[in-house]
């Protein structure tokens, strides 16, 4: 099993539609957990990290379930300027450095 | 807010020139990090290191080098650079515990021609 997967999309949505990414891990001591964002050409940004159940900001919510290792993504009333590449980011803790999913691909149309 | 510094947006190099990346960060943090990213693979590492004058291997060093002489500033070196290292090369910084994750650099995209 890898240690961080996800589907890779990509996800062709319209503007207005609700989107969900899911991500699981193989290491079920991981501390924390992030979701990334990445623009096409750019950088990865931070979009949200999760600690505990789960969180909410504006139109993104972020799940996390420990039993069953993943971590999800749910995208509200997604907007053209949600298109970008989403990375599932988990934090082994004092065993290493973050691990990197590949990214899931969302495109939103009008 | 970190702050992640990248020297150069876009480089061109020849097959066999000595490269060199820089990447300072502004907010005292412990950990840098040096990825490359290619379409399909998504980030790969290559050199890590927790503390100055430490470095670690990733996954990928071959071909490559680090300095980090000063606690800000982390160099990746290519020794002598190939076509295969055409690649987005991201520098990435954290505090120790990682805790707040990863601040990253606005990366180079290099070219060897």
């Amino acid at each position: 099993r890898k240690e961080v997967e996800q589907d890779p999309g990509p996800f062709n949505v319209p503007e207005g539609a609700t989107v969900a990414f899911n991500c699981t891990y193989s290491n079920s001591a991981s501390q924390s957990f992030f979701w990334y964002r990445q623009d096409c050409r750019k950088e990865p940004k931070l979009l949200m990290s999760v600690y505990s159940s789960g969180n909410e900001d504006g139109r993104f919510t972020a799940q996390l379930n420990r039993a069953s290792q993943y971590i999800s993504l749910l995208i509200r009333d997604s907007k053209l300027s949600d298109s970008a590449t989403y990375l599932c980011v988990v934090n082994p803790g004092s065993q290493g450095n973050l691990i990197f999913g590949k990214g899931t691909k969302l495109s939103v149309k009008p | 807010d970190v702050k992640v510094t990248q020297s150069s947006r876009y480089l061109v190099k020849r097959t066999g020139e000595k490269v060199f990346l820089e990447c300072v960060q502004d907010m005292d943090h412990e950990n840098m990090f040096w990825y490359r990213q290619d379409p399909g693979l998504g980030l790969r590492l290559i050199y890590f290191s927790y503390d100055v004058k430490m470095k670690e291997k990733g996954d990928i060093p071959e071909g490559y080098s680090v300095s980090r002489e000063k606690k800000e500033r982390f160099s990746l070196i290519l020794e002598s650079a190939s076509t295969n290292q055409t690649s987005m090369y991201l520098c990435a910084s954290s505090s120790q515990d990682r805790i707040y994750g990863y601040t990253f650099g606005s990366g180079t995209r290099l070219t060897v021609v």
